[in-house]
């Protein structure tokens, strides 16, 4: 149990353009889902915390009108990066929680990372 | 705020032998959960080990054992037996004890350690 996929696995894409990455709980209720990115060789850096049916809230720095995130139903959290440039070439990470459960579930379960490379 | 300091970018072991990773955190909360997360080259983040902070007795899973001092503010994790599975760059995290039902904890990692284990 407590599987987290996301998709696409990899995405390459022309500066300009926007790309949506999927974030879905398969077998549990995610009430909140955060995204991270991390460059190589470094460590996850937390952009956002989205609760269903709330706004995300983003962490300082993190421009909220270039990564869209919605977060629409238990199972499904969407991160759009708009008009992407090379500098937002990275690897991105969603996990989720059930804050309604207790114990193990209390903890986050990682989605396996989006390659993003904007040329 | 919390932080979280692994003080090793890099270790190496042989294979068979045992290694010890080191992880310090600063906090001022007394309830919460520290955890030791595997990051292998698929890059997908994998839960190794959870310790809660009010239990005294170290957590262990299989070959994996940790050196929880609360008063030192310390969580090591011992590896076994390392095999060369074991190759991976581990995190240390901190998760604040969230109430149930609430938007919950972020989890704030350490930069990391680069384990290789060498045949």
């Amino acid at each position: 149990g407590a599987v987290v996929s996301q998709h696409p696995s990899r995405v390459i894409c022309k500066s300009g353009t926007s790309v949506k990455i999927e974030c879905r709980s398969l077998d549990f209720q995610a009430t909140t889902m955060f995204w991270y990115r991390q460059f190589p060789k470094q460590s996850l850096m937390l952009m956002a915390t989205s609760n269903e049916g709330s706004k995300a809230t983003y962490e300082q720095g993190v421009e909220k009108d270039k990564f869209l995130i919605n977060h629409a139903s238990l199972t499904l959290s969407t991160l759009t990066v708009t008009s992407a440039h090379p500098e937002d070439s990275s690897f991105y990470i969603c996990s989720a929680r059930d804050r309604l459960r207790t114990g193990r579930y209390n903890e986050q379960f990682f989605g396996p990372g989006t390659r993003l490379t904007v040329l | 705020a919390q932080t979280v300091t692994q003080s090793q970018p890099e270790m190496s072991v042989q294979e068979a032998e045992t290694v010890t990773l080191s992880c310090t955190y600063d906090t001022s909360e007394s309830n919460y959960y520290l955890f030791w997360y595997k990051q292998p080259p698929s890059r997908q983040m994998i839960l190794v080990i959870r310790q809660e902070a009010y239990k005294q007795q170290n957590a262990t899973e299989n070959r994996f054992s940790v050196n929880f001092q609360k008063a030192a503010k310390s969580f090591s994790l011992k590896i076994s037996d390392s095999q060369l599975g074991d190759t991976a760059m581990y995190f240390c995290a901190f998760m604040k004890h969230v109430v149930i039902g609430t938007s919950g904890s972020r989890l704030t990692f350490g930069e990391g350690t680069q384990l290789t284990v060498n045949p």
